[in-house]
């Protein structure tokens, strides 16, 4: 089956520091990701669409400037959470989706980030 | 716009007791419903999805559920659940195309041996 892999799994860093989190399609090629973020026992909100070879389209209230998304090949989309604050604190996951047409997401494990 | 309620927070049931976990729907055009299941700290795992066809559909871990486009439901059903299925399961919902899924704010299953 589809597989989506998401690294790294957790992450602590300092205040004021940036992360780097990588979604990799394993076995097939995805021209879009989605992002979602996902606070303590609630559910996931769409952060942004990441469209390989062009820009990503952030939803409403999502900072394009701190959360910088890049989709350089077919499978592999980051993101990259800059000057971190505790507020960014929470449950980042990616996902694709093999074909288009209504097919489901396939999720990565998720990255826990903790900012301190 | 898409959305998707789920009624219940929490579910607590016993163990072998059949559960249904309840998701409504609201889209202006056709869509395509699913659910997946969370367990602490991991990423979402497909339980089924309805894209056409029979409104009734099965999935993995015995779950099943059925769509019910004159009432916009599309709850999900497990004759007897096991401890394992405790978890948080969530109903989603895509209008097609390339579009990201839209989720409700999920339930949590607690299964009580």
């Amino acid at each position: 089956g589809a597989v989506v892999s998401q690294h790294p799994s957790w992450v602590i860093c300092k205040s004021g520091t940036s992360v780097k989190i990588e979604c990799r399609s394993l076995d097939f090629q995805a021209t879009t990701m989605f992002w979602y973020r996902q606070f303590p026992k609630q559910s996931l909100m769409l952060m942004a669409t990441s469209n390989e070879g062009s820009k990503a389209t952030y939803e409403q209230g999502v900072e394009k400037d701190k959360f910088l998304i890049n989709h350089a090949s077919l499978t592999l989309s980051t993101l990259t959470v800059t000057s971190a604050h505790p507020e960014d604190s929470s449950f980042y996951i990616c996902s694709a989706r093999v074909v288009q047409g209504g097919s489901p997401l396939h999720f990565g494990n998720g990255t826990r980030l903790t900012v301190t | 716009a898409q959305s998707v309620t789920q009624l219940d927070s929490q579910v607590p049931v016993f163990e072998e007791a059949p559960v249904e976990l309840r998701c409504n729907y609201s889209s202006s055009v056709s869509v395509y419903l699913f659910w997946y299941v969370q367990y602490p700290n991991q990423g979402l795992q497909l339980l089924l999805k309805y894209l056409s066809g029979s409104t009734l559909v099965k999935g993995i871990n015995g779950f099943e559920a059925e769509f019910n486009k004159s009432q916009t439901s599309f709850h999900l059903r497990k004759p007897s659940v096991h401890i394992s299925d405790t978890a948080e399961y969530f109903c989603a919902v895509s209008e097609g195309g390339n579009t990201p899924l839209v989720f409700g704010k999920g339930t949590r299953l607690s299964v009580i041996a």
